[in-house]
């Protein structure tokens, strides 16, 4: 089991590209999440998915929108870059039921120039 | 305004003893309580959680403790290791199902 994957690892964009970070997993759980992670302030709640087909904005949405296709699949993309979106990008995935730990990808590291 | 505090960047502590990270709330309607850990250029991972009709979770080396009336929790990790040297974040959440709100993250050293 690979359990939650993330693509790319890294990416450089200038500003006013667009890309899409793609995240997967394994495990069947039904939400998803994206985070992004900056120097002191923690993780921050992006857009989560309670389960396919569904979509809702978190704590910083902007700038940034979401695609859940398939159970699997959850995907980021950032329409036209800007500086302020240099981070580094965290999935996560919570079981259906149990305890509400979320399991985390390596995470993709984004630099905008 | 932040729900989740964690009031110490950073802490130093000697091998072999004991490491207290802290972590305070404002949002009495948390109910869930976890801690992460956290490697350089790695995923946060789980460590241990905590509901709130409990005041005391264990799991190893690793104590969570809960004090509702002080909006406080702490996590104690004994004896402290080299390789328990990484950033801890806490977290909450109103239930299980429910976002789950992180703190900033306290980095710990584990000192020779």
């Amino acid at each position: 089991n690979a359990g939650v994957t993330q693509t790319p690892k890294f990416q450089v964009l200038k500003t006013g590209q667009s890309m899409t970070l793609q995240c997967a997993q394994d495990m069947n759980h039904n939400s998803m999440y994206w985070y992004r992670q900056d120097p002191g302030m923690g993780l921050r709640l992006i857009y989560y998915s309670a389960s396919e087909g569904t979509t809702d904005k978190g704590e910083v949405p902007n700038g940034y929108n979401v695609s859940r296709l398939n159970k699997r699949e959850f995907s980021l993309r950032l329409e036209s870059a800007a500086p302020s979106q240099t981070s580094v990008y965290f999935c996560a995935t919570l079981p259906t039921s149990g305890s509400n730990e979320q399991f985390f990808g390596p995470g993709t590291r984004l630099t905008v120039l | 305004d932040q729900q989740v505090k964690q009031n110490s960047p950073s802490l130093s502590v000697q091998e072999g003893r004991i490491s207290i990270l802290n972590c305070d709330y404002t949002n009495s309607m948390f109910d869930y309580f976890l801690w992460y850990k956290k490697y350089p250029a790695e995923g946060p991972t789980f460590l241990i959680s905590i509901s709130s009709i409990k005041d005391k979770n264990e799991d190893g080396r690793f104590t969570v403790f809960l004090n509702k009336s002080a909006k406080h929790l702490s996590l104690h990790i004994v004896p402290s290791q080299p390789g328990d040297s990484a950033v801890y974040f806490c977290a909450a959440s109103p239930n299980r199902d429910d976002k789950i709100i992180f703190g900033k993250g306290t980095r710990l050293h584990i000192l020779p």
